[in-house]
């Protein structure tokens, strides 16, 4: 069945080491996106891409990065990772046209 | 001011009870609304999408939406133990689920 996977699933780090979060789909979607889950303010938008090679900021994108290169993987890099950065976040897709984004399982990061 | 404000709740109720989920919004250019569910450690999953203004049936569910008065709403009838989980409205001004701002997220618990 197709899906979407997120790794690792919890993670703890260092203030100022770099991190990434991996998100891979097995639905051939163009558009991906990365939010983060923090209680009080719901889901806020990182980044997203709408295909290969494609990037744009979303609304909280300072201090993260991605890359597209194929059409599975939207990998998130936290540059150097700060106190502020702890929080759970959710890799999802979104066919063309389509009316729902797909959801990942999360990633719980804890930066110390 | 956010763009989209939801109570965070909690909400409790009895179960067989109808639930009454609501968003407020500010930005008028929106017009496709949804509605996610997210049980505990897992990531939203689509509920309900609607398009501009309206309602919409599926089952236990519906989802208002009254743009005139930029205020969307999900009623859950003969509410379950099973519907306990956090519901988030989201709302996009682009077709269907593309660029989504989330509200906080309600979190509801069904007693038995």
């Amino acid at each position: 069945d197709a899906e979407i996977t997120q790794s690792p699933r919890h993670k703890i780090t260092e203030t100022g080491r770099q991190v990434t979060l991996a998100c891979h789909q097995t639905w051939n979607h163009n558009n991906m996106f990365w939010y983060r889950q923090d209680l009080g303010h719901g889901l806020r938008l990182i980044h997203y891409s709408y295909g290969v090679h494609d990037t744009n900021k979303g609304e909280v994108s300072d201090g993260y990065s991605v890359s597209r290169s194929n059409t599975e993987d939207l990998p998130l890099t936290l540059e150097s990772a700060a106190s502020s950065q702890t929080s759970v976040y959710f890799c999802a897709s979104r066919r063309d046209r389509g009316e729902t984004q797909y959801f990942g399982p999360g990633t719980r990061l804890l930066v110390l | 001011q956010k763009e989209v404000e939801q109570d965070p709740g909690p909400l409790s109720v009895p179960e067989g009870a109808i639930v009454s989920l609501n968003c407020t919004y500010s930005n008028s250019a929106f017009q496709y609304f949804m509605w996610y569910r997210q049980y505990s450690r897992k990531g939203p999953e689509l509920l309900m999408y609607t398009y501009s203004s309206g309602n919409k049936e599926d089952g236990r569910f519906t989802a208002q939406v009254d743009k005139s008065s930029k205020y969307i709403s999900l009623f859950i009838r003969d509410s379950q133990p099973s519907d306990s989980a956090t519901y988030l409205c989201a709302m996009s001004a682009q077709e269907g689920a593309q660029k989504l701002v989330f509200g906080q997220g309600t979190r509801l618990t069904i007693n038995p």
